[in-house]
């Protein structure tokens, strides 16, 4: 069975830029949620995705957007980038199980200059 | 709106001791609350959890308690051991599959030897 895979592990960006996240969720699964980990704070829910429809959002801009695929693998896409954008970003992937458990990524580092 | 709370960000104990983490919430609609490990460099995993209707759930040295009327929950570790040295997040979710999963801040727990 493979787990939640993410890249890149770590990127930097300046202000402005856009940037493109990757997970692969893990195999069975059909649902992917993004969440933004800031230093000492814990996950925020950005969105989920559930068989290529976005299925639920947190309180993040529009320039948060997402997609996933057919396969259930998963891009989280930020525009205009902002110095507060600078975080850990984390997926997670279920299976629609009634207990709600989340299988992790290792998550992917990007930092805003 | 902070809807699930850990007020204690660090917790000390003795190895062998038992070791006990705190959690708030404050929407009545959670179906499911849960409790996820982080080391440091890995994505948080999952440890246990329960459901809205029962008041206790077990798995080896490790329970959880849900007291719906006064919105808390409690994770006991017993004994505790130096590896459970980690962030533990507090969560919760309304809904199958992990709808919309809110976590806590986190606490940091420290095992001594």
């Amino acid at each position: 069975e493979t787990g939640v895979t993410q890249s890149p592990t770590h990127l930097i960006k300046t202000r402005g830029q856009q940037v493109t996240l990757r997970c692969s969720s893990q195999s069975g699964h059909n649902t992917v949620s993004w969440y933004q980990q800031a230093l000492g704070q814990g996950p925020q829910f950005i969105f989920q995705y559930y068989r290529e429809e976005e299925n639920g959002r947190g309180n993040f801009p529009p320039r948060f957007s997402g997609l996933q695929f057919p396969n259930y693998s998963s891009e989280l896409n930020v525009n205009a980038l902002e110095l507060d954008d600078s975080a850990l970003y984390l997926c997670a992937s279920s299976g629609g199980r009634g207990t709600g458990e989340l299988f992790f990524g290792e998550g992917s580092r990007l930092t805003v200059l | 709106d902070q809807q699930v709370k850990q007020n204690s960000p660090s917790l000390s104990v003795q190895e062998g001791r038992i070791s006990i983490l705190n959690c708030d919430y404050t929407n009545s609609m959670f179906d499911y609350f849960l409790w996820y490990k982080k080391y440091p460099a890995e994505g948080p995993t999952f440890l246990i959890s329960i459901s809205s209707i029962k008041d206790k759930n077990e798995d080896g040295r490790f329970t959880v308690f849900l007291n719906k009327s006064a919105k808390h929950l409690s994770l006991h570790i017993v004994p505790s051991q130096p590896g459970d040295s980690a962030v533990y997040f507090c969560a919760a979710s309304a809904g199958t599959g992990g709808f919309k999963t809110i976590f806590g801040a986190g606490t940091r727990l420290f095992v001594k030897a």
